[in-house]
């Protein structure tokens, strides 16, 4: 199976700042990759998909780059509505798979 | 609007089964391959089982396969997951989850709200 890895698990940032979250694919996985958003206390929200589509109602302050294994979700500034825990997900293959995830908490 | 409700969660012992139940609304659900996802307390997301829209082809994690079995009924708008040989393991809260595209990839568009199943003696 495709072994999906994040990076960092924690990431401490301030509100306004950017934030960069990494996402590395044990093989390549193209662009078969979406990101999710989970809130605490609520279910996961897809937030961006084929790598770099946002879903619908996502600020644009969310986007990502990649392809292949290596993966970054940037939120350009980020808003108190932004911190939780984000998990990349990898579709190209099965069975699917989740990273680890990566907690955005406030610095 | 898309609604998918989970039911049947509950506590059960090791080996035992359960059998939960998805109900969806708000779309048309024969067209859209249906996945369930877990997430055990305090962890990450897993994905479990899916199953395509005629429900003729079905695909299962490592973790679950030999011991859990998706199924749906189009006439009832309803996703199953039978689990048996329960282990510790699967402990989690059990989410069923609508793909994007009507025959699409697994892009995770609409989420239950999730059955909570605690194996334990």
């Amino acid at each position: 199976e495709i072994v999906m890895t994040q990076s960092p698990a924690t990431l401490s940032v301030s509100p306004g700042e950017r934030a960069t979250l990494s996402c590395r694919a044990s093989q390549s996985v193209s662009s078969s990759l979406a990101w999710y958003q989970q809130r605490p206390g609520q279910t996961p929200r897809l937030l961006i998909y084929g790598a770099s589509i946002r879903a619908t109602g996502v600020p644009a302050r969310f986007s990502c780059s990649g392809s292949g294994t290596e993966f970054t979700l940037t939120i350009s500034s980020l808003q108190s509505e932004d911190f939780a825990v984000y998990y990349c997900q990898q579709f190209h293959d099965w069975p699917r798979t989740f990273g680890q995830g990566t907690k955005v908490e406030i610095k | 609007e898309v609604q998918l409700v989970e039911s049947g969660g509950g506590v059960v012992q090791p080996g035992g089964s359960l059998r939960l139940s998805c109900s969806a609304s708000g779309f048309t659900f024969s067209r859209y391959g249906m996945h369930w996802v877990r997430q055990a307390p305090g962890k990450g997301l897993e994905y479990v089982s899916a199953i395509v829209e005629n429900g003729g082809t079905t695909f299962y994690a490592d973790s679950v396969k030999g011991r859990f079995t998706i199924s749906r009924d189009n006439s009832r708008d309803t996703l199953y997951l039978q689990m048996s040989s329960l282990t510790t393991e699967d402990t989690a809260v059990y989410y069923c989850v609508k793909i994007l595209t009507a025959g699409g990839p697994s892009i995770y568009e609409s989420w239950g709200q999730g059955t909570l199943v605690t194996v334990s003696s």
